[in-house]
């Protein structure tokens, strides 16, 4: 059971474009939304986060929207870099659970110069 | 994250032998996890634990165990290998219960069952 919906699943943008990767969860009670980004050969490491009092949340070029009526959020990239390039997972948590993140599928995303 | 350190980074290993998974911490999380990686899937989560003391099954336990030695070390066994569960396995730990919910990764291990 997929609960963490993740789009495309692949992406290729041009330098200074954005790149934008959308996801949908099913569980009400999330109330923690992470993105992670993982380069090859490293494990993943928390890129941005928001939680779903704001409609969102920015961090120098990574922006995350955020719309709990839809259950949608979504991560914008502005001005890609080549230096982006790698894999990006969603994920979503209750934080009164413990932490357990469910993640999203991935999506590869490549900048071309 | 030289924090979170897993051992073996590569491990190939033919059907039907135990193999176990390390992973060590230095961050002095209680909190620790192992996922699973597969190409198109995400990570899945197959053990969390809280403290030494508390160990939970995640949505893929089945074919899995763990063991929390102490709080900086928690291993991961499977006692008879199978081809599919040839993945890419994380270890992670949290900070949770001081308000801290970002999950720091190891750097991985491939396992490859032949």
């Amino acid at each position: 059971q997929q609960q963490v919906k993740q789009s495309p699943q692949s992406l290729i943008v041009q330098k200074g474009g954005i790149s934008i990767i959308n996801c949908a969860y099913e569980n009400t009670a999330f109330d923690y939304f992470p993105w992670y980004q993982q380069f090859p050969g490293k494990g993943p490491a928390l890129l941005i986060a928001i939680r779903p009092d704001v409609s969102e949340k920015k961090e120098g070029r990574f922006t995350i929207s955020f719309n709990k009526s839809a259950k949608q959020f979504s991560l914008h990239i502005m001005d890609s870099q080549p230096g982006d390039s790698a894999t990006y997972f969603c994920a979503a948590s209750k934080t009164g659970g413990g932490n357990k993140l469910t993640f999203g599928t991935g999506t590869q995303l490549k900048v071309e110069l | 994250d030289a924090d979170v350190t897993q051992t073996p980074r590569n491990r190939i290993t033919k059907t039907g032998k135990r193999i176990m998974l390390e992973c060590s911490q230095t961050k002095g999380h209680d909190r620790m996890y192992w996922y699973r990686q597969d190409p198109g899937l995400g990570l899945r989560l197959i053990y969390y634990s809280f403290d030494v003391k508390d160990i939970n099954k995640g949505e893929i336990s089945d074919g899995y165990s763990v063991s929390r030695q102490a709080q900086a070390k928690f291993s991961l066994s499977l006692e008879s290998a199978i081809p599919n569960q040839t993945a890419l396995y994380f270890c992670a730990t949290s900070d949770w219960d001081r308000g801290d919910y970002e999950q720091y990764f190891g750097p991985g291990t491939r396992l490859t069952v032949t």
